[in-house]
């Protein structure tokens, strides 16, 4: 069974500094996603990353994908408050369609 | 347009009542799922529907029970829950059941069981 390694598990910073998530599978990963979820609201698809060694930009967020494709990380530059919120990342199954999520990461950000 | 929209978009329930959570979406998806959060956990899977038929129930107790009245529509019925099924319930869509088309979630339904 696959396992998602994210961390750290809890993250709170001032605005304005920068920080980076880090997503690890015991396994390559098949279609890695990206979410982020606001208290109270769903998640947010971010991006998408298939190919190893990958880069994807989203204004202040790079989503960076090893080139052994089992490990990922997303890097958000002068973190703001409304970057709050439960960063998952996700590997889709091509076999079942499941998706498995890592546990996720909290991150505050405080003005 | 990627929206997912569910109602109501809080439930508070009683241990005996019967209550229904509905989800849509006008994406052309063939696949759609439920899934249960509990807060700062990710989200678990509950039931997979692919071209309207049920195709994944990861064991979910027969109280809760899903049903997909169309291609567009997404239907969890409740019974005789537990104050334990207070959670977060998200309905999310995919172009197909296939693990690398990408989910979208709907904003989720609040539940709780008194």
């Amino acid at each position: 069974t696959q396992l998602l390694e994210q961390s750290p598990q809890f993250l709170s910073i001032q605005e304005g500094e920068n920080l980076t998530v880090y997503c690890n599978s015991s396994s390559v990963f098949s279609s890695l996603q990206w979410y982020r979820q606001e208290p109270g609201e769903g998640p947010v698809l971010l991006v998408t990353v298939v190919t190893g060694g990958e880069v994807k930009k989203l204004k202040r967020l790079t989503f960076q994908f090893g080139d052994a494709r089992k490990d990922s990380s997303l890097h958000i530059t002068a973190a703001q408050p409304g970057d709050t919120g439960l960063y998952l990342c996700a590997d889709g199954s091509s076999n079942t369609g499941k998706l498995i999520f890592g546990q996720g990461t909290t991150l505050q950000v405080k003005p | 347009d990627t929206e997912v929209t569910q109602t109501p978009k809080h439930l508070v329930m009683g241990m005996t009542n019967k209550k229904s959570l509905k989800c849509e979406q006008h994406m052309g998806h063939r696949a759609m799922y439920w899934y249960k959060q509990k807060a700062k956990k990710p989200p678990e899977l509950m039931f997979v529907y692919s071209y309207e038929k049920l195709s994944i129930n990861e064991s979910v107790p027969s109280r809760f029970s899903p049903e997909c009245p169309n291609s567009s529509l997404l239907n969890l019925h409740l019974h005789a829950l537990q104050p334990e099924d207070s959670a977060l319930y998200l309905c999310a869509s995919s172009q197909d059941r296939w693990g690398l088309y990408e989910q979208y979630f709907g904003p989720g339904t609040r539940l709780t069981v008194t």
